[in-house]
């Protein structure tokens, strides 16, 4: 099955720091995605980021503050700027295998910005 | 927004069915549905995905009705470790982005 590897796993930040998100998948996608999840709810779009192009973003969330890489077909980063706690969440990337199942999540970051 | 409604909790009894509703009343003629579950602290999974038919695998089968404006979710013999938050998402078959309602809390019990 498919393989998506999430780097940090969780980490305590600083406020008015920023923490770069490594998601690494196993095998080309065109498709990877990145969510946040905060404490009890569901998990919202934050960005769609293809390969060779700029992520488009999902409204409420801006490119200054949760800026994307997306270098080539397995490799995707997220960073959180400029934090404060708000930002504390799991963030969540995805990845479109184009294949019978739809998408594939990796374990999650969890964030706590003190 | 999220296309469809879910009840925010349900429970069930280890080794009975579980029956997990959704609405979906506004959905399009090239949107599937989907299910994913996620426990506790884990990423996403998914369960099964349908167009019209109903649909069964390991894990699951999928009613959809008629209409395709509802369908049910069941997990013929749960277990435990089903304890999970079930979602039901519909969206195009490819390339299309995963929007996440509330979903169902489902709580098995002994």
């Amino acid at each position: 099955s498919a393989v998506i590897s999430q780097k940090p796993s969780r980490d305590i930040c600083q406020r008015g720091t920023s923490l770069t998100i490594q998601c690494q998948v196993d095998s080309q996608v065109t498709m990877m995605f990145w969510y946040r999840q905060q404490p009890g709810q569901s998990l919202t779009l934050i960005a769609t980021a293809n390969q060779g192009s700029e992520a488009t973003y999902e409204s409420g969330f801006v490119i200054d503050k949760f800026p994307i890489s997306r270098p080539n077909l397995t490799f995707s980063t997220l960073t959180v700027s400029n934090m404060s706690p708000e930002d504390s969440s799991i963030y969540l990337c995805s990845a479109d295998y184009d294949r019978v199942g739809g998408y594939t999540f990796g374990s999650g970051t969890r964030l706590t910005v003190v | 927004d999220a296309k469809t409604t879910q009840p925010p909790s349900m429970d069930c009894a280890e080794g009975r069915a579980a029956n997990l509703p959704c609405n979906h009343s506004t959905i399009s003629g090239n949107e599937y549905v989907y299910w994913y579950r996620q426990i506790h602290s884990q990423g996403p999974q998914y369960i099964i995905h349908g167009l019209k038919n109903n649909e069964t695998n390991e894990m699951a089968s999928l009613i959809i009705t008629e209409d395709r404006k509802s369908s049910t979710l069941i997990l013929p013999h749960a277990t435990l470790r089903d304890t999970a938050v079930y979602y039901c998402i519909v969206r195009v078959a490819r390339g299309g982005k995963l929007i996440f309602g509330q979903g169902t809390e489902l709580s098995v019990k002994p």
